[in-house]
């Protein structure tokens, strides 16, 4: 079982629709977690991050955690094309500093 | 620097050689990060320096991979005798302080590794 898991997708939405990205992660005692998006050929930028069970609003993005479940998601509201990139998913462990990344879900916001 | 400096940016070299990618990372960060990352697939990771100190190598593939880190700043990764799986783009990445930080990656530009 992989430490951090995505559906690779492509997800596609047309514009103006709600995206839904999801996440799951295998160690229970996992404390933060990171959303970071990634263009075609750039470096992943953080966007979201959340540490609490519940959501976490900013902007058109919501993160939402689930420790019981270890289940963390990302909603993009009113999707824009500019939005279409790898959506990589991210945790780090209670003990150690290494951040775990998932292989990404590829998002395309079609027009 | 503003941010996390990488270079070179492309380097193609032949299979056999050794080669040394270099990271200056953000100004007061004291946590850096190496990742591997293959053509279409996430983010590897590789090792973790705190300070000059590299608490997880965890994630290095094998002995012809090696880093350091000086003066709590500029870190090399080197990679002996270069096999054509090695090429990836490799990515650096810094965060600050604990205390001061909630854990967050600020990433280079990466460095695109390819071996012929």
């Amino acid at each position: 079982q992989k430490e951090v898991e995505q559906n690779s997708g492509p997800l596609s939405v047309p514009e103006g629709a709600i995206a839904s990205l999801n996440c799951t992660y295998s160690d229970r005692v996992s404390q933060s977690f990171f959303w970071y998006r990634q263009y075609s050929g750039k470096s992943p930028e953080l966007i979201m991050s959340i540490y609490s069970n519940g959501d976490k609003e900013d902007g058109r993005f919501t993160a939402q955690l689930n420790k019981a479940s270890q289940y963390v998601s990302l909603l993009i509201r009113d999707s824009q094309p500019s939005d279409s990139a790898t959506y990589l998913c991210a945790v780090k462990g209670k003990y150690g500093n290494k951040l775990v990344f998932g292989a990404g879900t590829i998002l395309r916001v079609k027009s | 620097g503003a941010g996390v400096s990488q270079s070179p940016s492309n380097k193609v070299t032949e299979k056999g050689k050794d080669v040394e990618l270099r990271c200056d990372p953000i100004s007061g960060h004291t946590a850096l990060y190496w990742y591997r990352q293959r053509l279409g697939q996430g983010l590897e990771f590789l090792i973790y320096f705190q300070g000059n100190s590299a608490p997880d190598k965890s994630g290095l593939p094998s002995d012809r991979f090696s880093a350091e880190r000086t003066g709590e700043s500029v870190s090399t990764l080197t990679i002996q005798r270069t096999q054509q799986e090695d090429s990836a783009v490799y990515l650096c990445a810094s965060s600050p302080p604990k205390g001061s930080s909630t854990g967050e990656l600020f990433f280079g530009e990466g460095s695109r590794l390819t071996v012929l």
